[in-house]
């Protein structure tokens, strides 16, 4: 099946500063790629997503970017802020089949 | 329009016992999962349903059973609480649109904390 790699676990920076997240996956047939975003105590939440016939896909000051030769696709976010703080999901899935999630990374954006 | 709903929020259980949790959705959507939520774990799938009267098994089944009688619901059981299924549980639903990618809805999540 599928497996999904997500790094780093914890990410710290600066309010200002960029911040990217990676992940990788296994199964050359995934063409979906969601970012879920999970703020303390809260749900996750779908943040942006992007499909394998595009190679990037950005709104506002998040962005994704995918590389499907090399079987990787990455999160990142400019201009970091406090309430970007949260723990953040890569998934990959084939069409409507079940996501494979990561295993998150921890954002502390310091003010 | 509530979305995704979680019954109850909080529990705590003796081991041995065994619990319900509810999960209702009324967005009309035909897929429904269970996750479990750990420290360090990600979100790990439980079992799931693709449709009503039907449900498969997921990464980690072991010690629970699940049931999709409406479609609407999807109920997830313990029937013997052990201290290792001490965690977060996340419903989630999403509706098969036949494109490629379909979001998923998650509930506010159950925590439940078996001693």
């Amino acid at each position: 099946g599928e497996n999904v790699e997500q790094h780093p676990s914890t990410l710290s920076v600066q309010e200002g500063d960029s911040a990217v997240i990676k992940c990788t996956y296994s199964d050359s047939a995934s063409n979906y790629f969601p970012w879920y975003k999970q703020e303390l105590g809260k749900r996750p939440q779908l943040i942006i997503d992007i499909r394998s016939n595009v190679g990037e896909k950005k709104d506002q000051r998040i962005a994704v970017t995918l590389n499907k030769t090399a079987k990787h696709f990455s999160l990142h976010i400019t201009e970091t802020q406090p309430e970007d703080s949260a723990v953040y999901f890569c998934a990959a899935s084939i069409g409507s089949y079940i996501p494979t999630f990561g295993r998150g990374t921890s954002l502390i954006v310091h003010p | 329009n509530a979305g995704v709903t979680q019954t109850p929020k909080f529990r705590v259980l003796k081991t041995g016992q065994s619990m319900t949790l509810l999960c209702a959705q009324d967005m009309n959507h035909e897929y429904m999962y269970w996750y479990r939520q750990d420290p360090g774990m990600g979100l790990r799938l439980i079992h799931y349903s693709v449709g009503e009267g039907t449900t498969a098994k997921g990464e980690v089944p072991d010690g629970y059973n699940v049931s999709r009688l409406k479609k609407q619901n999807f109920l997830l059981g313990l029937e013997s609480a052990a201290p290792s299924q001490t965690s977060v549980y996340f419903c989630a639903s999403s509706y098969p649109s036949g494109s490629v990618g379909d979001t998923q809805y998650f509930g506010p999540g159950t925590r439940l904390t078996v001693l």
